[in-house]
């Protein structure tokens, strides 16, 4: 069972608009969350988390936004890039004694239009 | 910087033939996780690894299995290749009590079987 889920399978944004990629999780006990990015033939790279005690993390042009309550997640991008063309995943976990697992949505694309 | 490298980038195989891949990370990390990616279906975890010789099965075990006789390396296998197994493979390593960044990620091997 999927419990973490991005059913927008992709977006296309024009260049300088911004660009929200969201990421819904069904488990309640996940306290962390990642965004990560992933170009065609190359490994996922960590963009950006947050812990469940913020609701907002920033770095740079990206954003992320937690909604606890709604088990909403998303990831703004402002302004959107050419280069910021990629298949984005979003990632949970919980703390455990023996380990940390993430579990992965399904991931989004997105193409950023010149 | 912490690496994890995936010993082929594509690979192309018979059906039935025994595969391995091969991962090897260089930060001593503890935990090294394998995983598919496949249009749709977003990253799914076939084993993963708290430790040298433990494994623990993910939500993919079917048709593989695993090898971790040293920490740097974690190998996976399949024992006879099929062509549902024709994949983008992916290779992760994190520390065990640290989430911060998630996991560190090879850049994959595509494999496909004929």
């Amino acid at each position: 069972d999927q419990q973490v889920k991005q059913n927008s399978p992709s977006l296309s944004v024009q260049e300088g608009r911004i660009s929200i990629l969201n990421c819904d999780y069904t488990n309640s006990m996940f306290d962390y969350f990642l965004w990560y990015k992933k170009y065609p033939a190359e490994g996922p790279t960590f963009l950006i988390s947050i812990s469940s005690i913020k609701d907002k993390n920033e770095d740079g042009r990206f954003t992320v936004f937690l909604n606890k309550s709604a088990k909403h997640l998303s990831l703004h991008i402002v302004p959107s890039q050419p280069g910021d063309s990629a298949v984005y995943f979003c990632a949970a976990s919980r703390g455990t004694n023996t380990g940390n697992q993430f579990y992965f949505g399904t991931g989004t694309s997105l193409t950023v239009i010149p | 910087d912490v690496k994890v490298t995936q010993s082929s980038r594509y690979l192309v195989k018979r059906t039935g033939e025994k595969v391995f891949l091969e991962c090897v990370q260089d930060m001593d990390h503890e935990n090294m996780f394998w995983y598919r990616q496949d249009p749709g279906l977003g990253l799914r975890l076939i084993y993963f690894s708290y430790d040298v010789k433990m494994k623990e099965k993910g939500d993919i075990p079917e048709g593989y299995s695993v090898s971790r006789e040293k920490k740097e390396r974690f190998s996976l296998i399949l024992e006879s290749a099929s062509t549902n197994q024709t994949s983008m493979y992916l290779c992760a390593s994190s520390l065990p009590q640290s989430r911060r960044g998630g996991y560190t990620f090879g850049s994959g091997t595509r494999l496909t079987v004929v």
